[in-house]
């Protein structure tokens, strides 16, 4: 079945600095990405929507300019936590889909960020 | 705006009974619904996805149906086993039709 990995899995860091979480998908081609947060016994939240090789669409209240997110080919997405702050420690899963009319979407094992 | 809900947060039984789980949604009529399972710290894994015009869909011990007129999806695991015990998540695509929305989860426990 169609893999998606995220790196890394695990990141702590300190409030103010920036984090980099990257989204591959292994062995298919993604047109498609999609980034997640879910805080402890919340569900999943959908954050953004992106499509390789344009600009993502943002869920109401999710602030563009903090959570960069870029899709520059085909198999990589990235999510950037700019300035990061300890209510941004959360789990960030991301999901891939193959093409625009695919209905499956594959998860990756999610990201764990703690801000201190 | 479209809702989801699972409405037991929990749900505790005995190995080799049949669990079932209810995902009920509003303001919405979805082509399709699926289900999926997630394990603690672990993104989740995809299971069954049933069509609007399928009342019924099985795979090995899981069995959903999903009722239209009721909007409602019930989850069947039967002959539960403690290796059953995880989070079950159902979700639906949202309005724009991009991208799956998902209700926030019920906990399963079999214990032995």
């Amino acid at each position: 079945g169609a893999v998606v990995s995220q790196h890394p899995s695990r990141v702590i860091c300190k409030s103010g600095t920036s984090v980099k979480i990257e989204c591959r998908s292994l062995d298919f081609q993604a047109t498609t990405m999609f980034w997640y947060r879910q805080f402890p016994k919340q569900s999943l939240m959908l954050m953004a929507t992106s499509n390789e090789g344009s600009k993502a669409t943002y869920e109401q209240g999710v602030e563009k300019d903090k959570f960069l997110i870029n899709h520059a080919s085909l198999t990589l997405s990235t999510l950037t936590v700019t300035s990061a702050h300890p209510e941004d420690s959360s789990f960030y899963i991301c999901s891939a889909r193959e093409g625009s009319g695919a209905i499956e979407q594959f998860f990756g094992p999610g990201t764990r960020l703690t801000v201190l | 705006s479209q809702k989801i809900e699972q409405n037991s947060e929990a749900l505790n039984i005995q190995e080799g009974k049949t669990a079932t789980l209810t995902c009920n949604y509003t303001n919405y009529s979805p082509a399709y619904l699926q289900w999926y399972r997630q394990d603690p710290g672990r993104g989740p894994v995809f299971l069954l996805l049933i069509r609007e015009n399928e009342k019924e869909k099985r795979k090995e011990r899981l069995k959903v149906t999903f009722d239209t007129t009721l909007k409602q999806s019930l989850f069947h695991i039967t002959a539960s086993q403690p290796a059953d015990s995880a989070t079950y998540l159902c979700a639906l695509l949202n309005q724009a039709g991009t991208a799956l929305i998902f209700g926030k989860g019920t906990t399963l426990s079999v214990s032995s």
